[in-house]
This record gives structure tokens, C-alpha cells and sequence, in this order.
């Protein structure tokens, strides 16, 4: 069974640029995660879809950050303009409609310098 | 708010010695707790969860109990190996199916 795909691995910007992250969820999971972990810390929930609604995005920074998941199937991240406290780890996760587990993909690594 | 609250790391042991990674958590209702891995290079996986006080996870020969009273969920394994170096994560999910996790202690086993 194929994992949840992440990209890019690796992000390097300056501080006010863009950048974009794309995740696609294992085939058939009806819910998707975008997490960020900031080194050192644990992951920290931005966005959660069930299909292509939006569950919960109560602690995305919305004045930068935006995410769509299209079709409920893959989904980007994107944000606009970055921060030097953006530098961390973006975390897509998907799972199964009616199962309380999460499988992890692994992660775009993001530096703002 | 849910929070949870973890042992700081690293944690440096030899191998075949007794683990122990404490986790208390904060959480209105009653949450079903987890412990997540991730080994160097790979992504976070689920390594045992426990969805109701008393309940015993164990994955791997890791376990873990909930015990509401002290609202803990404390990792344990007899003996080490050094393949189980890795950072583990408690976490916590409160109905929603999105977890809220502690900030991680990394484990270091020495040969």
C-alpha cells in the first residue's frame, strides 16, 4: 500500500516570498492533516479536511497561510509571505473515515532565512 | 485547552535496560491516548493507542495504561534495544480525529 506523498522534501526561501507544499493522501482516506512541527516541539495541527470541507482550521494563520484540498483528494499548502517563524517540518497525515489512526507522510522541511 | 505533557529527552540508555517515557495530559472529556514513533529518516507511525481508562496498549513489546485518576499515559518497555532510538510522542484525540501531541522525548540506546 502506497504512504502519503509529500513535496517538495526540502524548501529553502527568503523571508516575504511564497512557497507551496503538495500532499496526496493514501487512496480512499476521507480525512486529511496539514501539521507543523517546529523543532523541538510537537506537531501543532493547522488544517483538517473531511473529503474537501474543511473541519477545523481554527489555528492556521489565515492573513498568510492557505490550504485547499481539491476534489478530496490531493491537497496544497501553501503560504504568503513566509516568516522567519515559519522555518519548521509541514506534516501531511490522511485517515480512514471511521479509524483513529493517522498515517504520516514525511514531511517537507521549510527554512525562511 | 487539550494539552499533553512529556518528559523532556534525550533519554540515553544501555541496551536491554528498562524504558519509562512519562505522559500526563489535560483534556476535557474523556480522550482516547496515544503513543506515536518516528525513527530517524522515516514519518511519525502509530505504535499503541488506548481508547478508555484502564485500557492497556502494546505494540512491540512497548506498553502503555490509562489511568484517568493520575490522567497518565506513561510509556514502558522491559528491555531495550538499540533499533527502538527514536523520538516518541504522546498524543491525544478528543473525538475529532485530530490529534494533539506532546512535544516529543527523544530515546538514545547505546550498545
Amino acid at each position: 500500500e502506497a504512504g502519503v506523498a509529500q513535496s517538495p522534501r526540502y524548501k529553502i526561501i527568503e523571508k516575504r516570498q511564497s512557497v507551496a507544499f503538495w500532499c496526496n493522501p493514501i487512496s480512499g482516506h476521507a480525512t486529511l492533516y496539514w501539521y507543523q512541527q517546529i523543532l523541538g516541539q510537537g506537531p501543532k495541527l493547522l488544517i483538517q479536511f473531511q473529503n474537501n470541507g474543511v473541519v477545523d482550521d481554527s489555528q492556521l494563520p489565515k492573513d498568510r497561510f492557505s490550504a485547499e484540498r481539491l476534489k478530496g483528494v490531493d491537497s496544497t499548502l501553501k503560504i504568503q509571505p513566509a516568516k522567519l517563524e515559519d522555518s519548521a517540518v509541514y506534516l501531511c497525515a490522511s485517515s480512514p473515515y471511521h479509524e483513529q489512526k493517522l498515517f504520516f507522510g514525511s514531511g517537507t522541511q521549510l527554512s525562511v532565512l | 485547552g487539550n494539552s499533553v505533557t512529556q518528559m523532556e529527552g534525550p533519554v540515553t540508555l544501555s541496551e536491554e535496560a528498562f524504558l519509562t517515557i512519562n505522559c500526563t495530559y489535560t483534556a476535557t472529556g474523556y480522550p482516547s491516548l496515544f503513543w506515536y514513533v518516528q525513527y530517524p529518516g522515516e514519518g511519525l507511525q502509530l505504535l499503541l493507542k488506548a481508547t478508555k481508562a484502564d485500557d492497556k496498549g502494546s505494540n512491540k513489546g512497548f506498553e502503555a495504561t490509562y489511568r484517568k485518576e493520575t490522567t497518565s499515559f506513561h510509556l514502558e518497555k522491559g528491555s531495550v534495544q538499540v533499533s527502538d532510538s527514536a523520538v516518541y510522542f504522546c498524543a491525544l484525540d478528543t473525538g475529532r480525529r485530530a490529534l494533539t501531541f506532546g512535544s516529543g522525548t527523544r530515546l538514545q540506546v547505546q550498545p
